[in-house]
């Protein structure tokens, strides 16, 4: 089976903590790729980061990070001192090498309050 | 670049009635999908194109669905006769390279009455 979830539905934090969203993924294929979006309550789909299967370094981008560990099948998303502006739904999707097609998770909604 | 374009934002129809959903994607991207967003299903795929061919259109929920990409820079998608059932956000994304970050559109909302 080839499968993204999100077992996190919705998350409230309080402006400043750090939060973290998880992400679980299924596939037999060795070579995929994974990727978090963003859409706030405008509603568009903002796309944040990719990883394939092969570069399981973390990365980091301002109050973003991802660690991507093989052995547990995650692809877990970070934010460090949480703002307001995050909030919004957050999805974790998957795509393989012999197709285009984007397995979304079911999403996790974070609610930052000031 | 303008992103990825679609049209209308809003539609609200009667059942029924033929709908059509309209996407310019971002110039020299080769790859277009069409995505349905809703409570129940969250976002699934519908169909999507390489260089103006379809792939994949098993996510197409019935034959009342049909889509179409007639040059590199629109694509449709139509919905006749439409029905409650149908309403949702219907989003359409394009892509350069497999793989890459797909770009979306701002989503169309369509309310079926």
């Amino acid at each position: 089976a080839q499968k993204v979830t999100q077992a996190q539905t919705e998350i409230s934090v309080v402006e400043k903590e750090d939060v973290t969203l998880d992400c679980v993924y299924e596939t037999r294929d060795t070579t995929y790729y994974l990727f978090w979006y963003k859409q706030p309550p405008s509603g568009e789909l903002v796309f944040l980061i990719r990883r394939n299967s092969f570069d399981e370094q973390n990365e980091i981008s301002g109050r973003y990070s991802w660690n991507f560990q093989k052995s547990t099948s995650s692809f877990n998303f970070t934010i460090t001192a949480s703002q307001v502006v995050d909030s919004a739904v957050y999805f974790c999707a998957l795509s393989f090498y012999n197709t285009d097609k984007l397995i979304f998770g079911t999403g996790t909604r974070l609610q930052v309050f000031p | 670049d303008a992103g990825v374009i679609q049209s209308p934002r809003h539609e609200v129809t009667e059942m029924g009635q033929e709908v059509t959903l309209r996407c310019k994607p971002i110039s020299g991207h080769n790859s277009l999908f069409w995505y349905r967003q809703t409570m129940m299903r969250g976002l699934e795929l519908l169909i999507y194109f390489n260089n103006n061919v379809p792939i994949d259109d098993s996510g197409m929920p019935e034959d009342r669905f049909s889509a179409k990409m007639p040059n590199a820079s629109f694509s449709t998608l139509k919905i006749q006769p439409s029905e409650p059932r149908d309403s949702a956000v219907y989003f359409c994304a394009s892509s350069l390279e497999r793989r890459d970050g797909y770009t979306f559109g701002s989503g169309t909302r369509l309310t079926v009455v």
